[in-house]
């Protein structure tokens, strides 16, 4: 199975910083990646799709990047409402799904 | 409005059985695969179980494998988990999610509130 890594683990950073979160397949997955935020508490949210594609709904200053075995989700501007968990997920060929082990967003 | 609303957690004994439901509202629930992801206390996501649109195709975790069934209803709009020879390291909260695309290997983009399994004894 394919596995997928994440970097940093945690991270704390001011409001208002770029913060940029690293993902990466441990075999090509083409763009079939996607990226989930879980607020303390609350249920998973898709936030992108097809490794850039942003889902309906989400804030602009998020953004995806990547293709193959590396990937980045970038938060352009960090919210107060942006402290959460951010996990990615590949989604290519056969199944399973797997995910990532997430990285933790905090306000500096 | 589109939902997902899971039930059945509960906290059982190792080696007992539970089953999961999760009922759909708001979309055409037999055009679209469906999964089971679980969170342990304190953990990451972790994939379950997926079954295709029409549920002819399954496909578990090696966790679970063996141990768990999923299936569906599409005639009630309903997805289930039949959990059995429980152990302790299945202790989640167990969310079941809509796939974007409706293949059973997908970006996951409606979740439900998630429904909680404790195995103790």
């Amino acid at each position: 199975d394919i596995q997928m890594t994440q970097s940093p683990s945690s991270l704390s950073a001011p409001v208002g910083d770029r913060v940029t979160i690293t993902c990466r397949a441990s075999q090509g997955i083409s763009n079939y990646l996607a990226w989930y935020q879980q607020k303390p508490g609350k249920v998973p949210k898709l936030l992108i799709y097809a490794a850039s594609t942003l889902q309906s709904g989400v804030p602009s200053r998020f953004s995806g990047s990547g293709s193959g075995t590396d990937f980045t989700l970038t938060i352009s501007r960090l919210q107060p409402e942006d402290v959460a968990t951010y996990y990615c997920q590949k989604y290519n060929s056969a199944p399973p799904i797997t995910f990532g082990p997430g990285t933790k967003v905090d306000i500096k | 409005q589109v939902q997902l609303v899971e039930s059945g957690g509960d906290v059982v004994q190792p080696g007992r059985s539970l089953r999961l439901s999760c009922a759909a509202a708001g979309f055409t629930f037999s055009r679209y695969g469906l999964h089971w992801v679980r969170q342990a206390p304190g953990k990451g996501l972790e994939f379950v179980a997926v079954i295709s649109y029409d549920g002819r195709n399954e496909y578990y975790a090696d966790s679970v494998k063996g141990r768990f069934t999923i299936s569906r209803d599409n005639s009630k709009n309903t997805l289930y988990l039949q959990m059995n020879s429980l152990r302790a390291e299945d202790t989640a909260v167990y969310y079941c999610a809509k796939g974007i695309f409706g293949v059973v290997v997908d970006a996951l983009d409606i979740w439900g509130q998630g429904t909680m399994v404790t195995v103790s004894s």
